[in-house]
């Protein structure tokens, strides 16, 4: 019964290619998130939906394209990979301010 | 322009000691902070929160203080357990952002036997 799910845990491309990430929660919140956490170990937040309504939308280069196909999913498109997208992508929900976290997709990009 | 910032990368203590975690923020409209721990290969979880109405929160070993006037908060753990071994993250909310979170780099505690 994971409350926040995400897949894969771990993607390992070449650069240039396109792949997705899926988030999944399971708590009926309203609100979702993705967040990426680099090599310096910050956790930046990318964007949030809010029962499928973008809410949030920090400087992230556009080829970062969050799809939410219902308030329970939020799944996070990258286009053309490049070696600084490479970093550990968290997905969240919540319930007013307390966020509650996915286990993370390890990104590499060869 | 860290606007939340843990200056201690890591702090090592013994079981059954205190442990206190700190975190210094800049930006005054902060008024709601939370606390979150994670363990390696692991999402961060949530630990404890504490609005800028009070300084004080406490739940069980874990208390969090808030010192507005310093923009300080710190965390708390009495007594410190090798479970506690993890990493731990400051964040800090502003009402009216839509729930956006600014996280702290984070401090690893290690809690030795």
């Amino acid at each position: 019964d994971t409350a926040v799910s995400q897949t894969p845990k771990y993607l390992v491309t070449q650069m240039g290619n396109d792949k997705s990430i899926k988030c999944e929660q399971n708590l009926g919140h309203d609100t979702m998130y993705w967040y990426k956490q680099d090599s310096k170990k910050f956790l930046k937040i990318m964007f949030s939906y809010n029962n499928k309504e973008l809410i949030i939308n920090e400087t992230v280069p556009n080829r970062f394209s969050p799809k939410s196909p219902d308030k329970a999913h939020l799944n996070l498109h990258i286009n053309s990979l490049e070696l600084g997208d490479s970093a550990v992508y968290f997905c969240a929900s919540s319930i007013q301010e307390t966020q509650y976290f996915g286990p993370g997709t390890r990104l590499l990009v060869l | 322009d860290q606007q939340v910032k843990q200056n201690s990368p890591s702090l090592s203590v013994q079981e059954g000691r205190i442990s206190i975690l700190n975190c210094d923020y800049t930006n005054s409209m902060f008024d709601y902070f939370l606390w979150y721990k994670k363990y390696p290969a692991e999402g961060p979880t949530f630990l404890i929160s504490i609005s800028s109405i009070k300084d004080k929160n406490e739940d069980g070993r874990f208390t969090v203080f808030l010192n507005k006037s310093a923009k300080h908060l710190s965390l708390h753990i009495v007594p410190s357990q090798p479970g506690d071994s993890a990493v731990y993250f400051c964040a800090a909310d502003t009402q009216g952002s839509n729930y956006k979170l600014t996280f702290g780099k984070g401090t690893l505690l290690t809690v030795n036997p």
